[in-house]
């Protein structure tokens, strides 16, 4: 199946704890910030996105906070299942950059286990 | 039910030889993406597209092309001239625009050339 979480960093909690995966943007004119799933040997899903002129947003079971002084984004998952091991992708981008809709920068990618 | 297809998932190919991957979206979204990932790396983007027969280069464009004939379609060839073509290629559409919305992403191809 798909290596895509080897080198990755790691972030191992137990089933039911909450988790908190981390990313640091590049970016500061970066106004768009969006959280994907990715399960192995399949495509990103998207889990929660945010615009700057919001430093928190709330779904189901998953809160993303940002904080653009410095640079930095969260996800965090309540009370983890199994299901929910992954790799966890942030992803970044400038609206109306002038150009439309052009691509997501991504990070390299958090590994969340979970265990049982 | 609306999504996005991704054809084969698997492709082998010989080096020298060119391969094009198939993308197809019935979200009647304007634009479309491809991005190729290698293993412990995020996503890369390749080229993209806001509207038919209008496309973009990405960050790592040398070796591939891309055609949008229809806005369901988004066909990525990888060409003999892209050193390394091993990876996982995954296509994506949204909505476009100028504003940012989600891409919504296909199960990719994984694609091996030896």
């Amino acid at each position: 199946g798909e290596s895509v979480g080897l080198h990755l960093p790691t972030l191992s909690v137990q089933e039911g704890d909450n988790s908190i995966i981390n990313c640091a943007y590049s970016n500061s004119a970066s106004d768009y910030f969006i959280w994907y799933k990715q399960e192995s040997g399949k495509g990103p899903q998207f889990i929660i996105d945010i615009r700057s002129n919001m430093d928190k947003r709330q779904g189901q079971r998953v809160t993303v906070l940002l904080n653009k002084t410095v640079k930095h984004l969260s996800l965090q998952i309540a009370a983890t299942q199994p299901g929910d091991s992954a790799v966890y992708f942030c992803a970044e981008n400038i609206e109306y950059s002038g150009g439309g809709a052009d691509g997501l920068t991504f990070g390299k990618g958090t590994h969340l286990i979970i265990q049982p | 039910d609306g999504g996005i297809t991704q054809s084969p998932k698997y492709l082998f190919r010989k080096e020298g030889q060119n391969v094009t991957l198939s993308c197809e979206q019935n979200l009647n979204h304007d634009a479309m993406y491809w991005y190729r990932q290698d293993p412990g790396q995020g996503l890369r983007l390749i080229y993209y597209s806001q509207i038919v027969n209008d496309f973009q280069k990405g960050d790592i464009a040398e070796g591939y092309s891309v055609s949008r004939e229809k806005k369901e379609s988004f066909p990525l060839t990888v060409t003999s001239a892209q050193k390394n073509p091993t990876a996982f290629y995954l296509c994506a559409s949204s909505i476009g625009g100028y504003a940012s919305y989600e891409q919504y992403f296909g199960p990719g191809t994984r694609l091996t050339v030896t």
